[in-house]
């Protein structure tokens, strides 16, 4: 049972343009959201996260949407940069607990030059 | 802040042989520490949290006596691949957090094991 679920696998995005990534959650109880991401053989790099009670946050090109009613969130990158080009993975946890992060699966993104 | 340093990046053992992978939080102390495993091309799973000075924690579906791992201190946590098999073969990466609420976990570099 993926209950954080990242429907695309790629994406490729032309430099200088957005790039939106998606994320879909089933667990209503999640409360803390998070965007990393990783490069081949590295450990995820931490991006960008938002908590329940907001429904955006930015920092810098980044910006994350949270969607409560819909159980989606989306990650934001504008404008877009070659060095952008990795694996993007959200992951959703529940703050009252032990940090247990549940991922998606993941999705490639290419910046094009 | 918050580096969390993984030792070895890259380890090629022999069947049945025991791999031990070390985590260190090095500016900061970690009371809970997790160790994921990623398939390739697949997401990250959790497969036990580790708690300083008790027993870990572990997923369901992981076998506690071939992962064994252990938290002896504030800043160092271990895993021991026990009897590797090539199935074993995998992305191990650890992660601790500050402790505190809405604080990001913080994600070692990983370690490869291959098994022969």
């Amino acid at each position: 049972d993926q209950q954080v679920k990242q429907n695309s696998p790629s994406l490729s995005v032309q430099e200088g343009r957005i790039s939106i990534l998606n994320c879909d959650y089933t667990n209503s109880m999640f409360d803390y959201f998070l965007w990393y991401k990783k490069y081949p053989a590295e450990g995820p790099t931490f991006l960008i996260s938002i908590s329940s009670i907001k429904d955006k946050n930015e920092d810098g090109r980044f910006t994350v949407f949270l969607n409560k009613s819909a159980k989606h969130l989306s990650l934001h990158i504008v404008p877009s940069q070659p060095g952008d080009s990795a694996v993007y993975f959200c992951a959703a946890s529940f703050t009252s607990g032990t940090y247990k992060y549940i991922f998606g699966t993941g999705t490639r993104l290419k910046v094009l030059a | 802040g918050a580096v969390v340093s993984q030792h070895p990046s890259r380890v090629i053992c022999k069947s049945g042989t025991s791999v031990k992978i070390e985590c260190r939080s090095l500016d900061f102390q970690a009371t809970t520490m997790f160790w994921y495993r990623q398939f390739p091309k697949k997401s990250l799973m959790l497969m036990a949290t580790s708690n300083e000075g008790s027993k870990a924690t572990y997923e369901q579906g992981v076998e506690k006596d071939k992962f064994l791992i252990n938290h002896a201190s504030l800043t160092l946590s271990t895993l021991t691949v026990t009897s590797a098999h090539p199935e074993d073969s995998s992305f191990y990466i650890c992660s601790a957090g500050l402790g505190q609420i809405n604080s990001p976990l913080h994600f070692g570099n990983g370690t490869r094991l291959t098994v022969t």
